[in-house]
């Protein structure tokens, strides 16, 4: 059964790093885009932006780029998600979520807690 | 602000019928399809509705998604207490070139 596994929560200080890992199993996982979304605290789902992992190839919402990169370790079935210098406003659980084309995102990691604080 | 809007609220009572609107623009939800997601508080959102109107793998079909225009609707029949829980709609925003989200609508069973 596809399933996908998250890292566990992180907290960061403010203009920090954080690394959240999104791991799949149960299917091809070079054959589908990997999704991060995030979701603040009582706020809405945010698109963060996608990748591919069959060539690496990545697009991100504008807000992010700049300070996002999406990587992936095809040996192991793992996507990351890297955002640099964190703000309080970074705060949120992040979610990588599995395209199916046309479907949408049929299947979501449990999701990672994030929390910027100094 | 968010590109698509929902009600920030919707209630009704178990067995009776209830609607979720979702309101866009000519760059995402009339040029693309629609996507409906249940998230129970807590938890992982859950693909409900695919292509506007497609019931995903499992989903009852008290279920149901239809689209026109600029708009979109979810209508769940036979309300159940399990129905409890957030609704987002979603499409792909052609200006942005985003994927992008409503507000979500907090659905109470009363």
């Amino acid at each position: 059964q596809v399933q996908l596994v998250q890292s566990g929560a992180d907290v960061q200080k403010p203009g920090a790093s954080v690394r959240v890992s999104c791991k799949a199993s149960g299917y091809t996982f070079t054959g589908h885009y990997i999704h991060w979304v995030r979701q603040a605290p009582g706020q809405r789902l945010e698109w963060i932006g996608r990748i591919y992992p069959n060539s690496g190839s990545a697009n991100f919402a504008q807000k992010f780029q700049g300070r996002v990169t999406m990587t992936r370790d095809t040996s192991i079935n793992t996507a990351y998600l890297i955002l640099n210098g964190l703000n309080s406003d970074d705060t949120a659980v992040y979610f990588c979520a599995r395209e199916r084309h046309l479907v949408g995102f049929d299947y979501w990691g449990q999701g990672t807690l994030v929390t910027v604080s100094s | 602000q968010s590109v698509l809007t929902q009600p920030p609220s919707a209630s009704e009572t178990p067995g009776q019928r209830v609607t979720i609107s979702c309101s866009g623009s000519s760059s995402n939800i009339r040029s693309n399809y629609v996507y409906w997601y249940q998230q129970v508080p807590g938890m992982a959102p859950k693909l409900l509705i695919y292509e506007n109107s497609q019931r995903h793998s499992g989903v009852p079909d008290r279920f149901s998604g239809s689209k026109s225009g600029t708009s979109a609707s979810l209508a769940i029949s036979g309300l159940r207490s399990e129905d409890e829980a957030d609704y987002y709609c979603s499409a792909w925003d052609n200006r942005l070139n985003a994927w992008v989200f409503g507000e979500g609508t907090k659905l109470t069973v009363l």
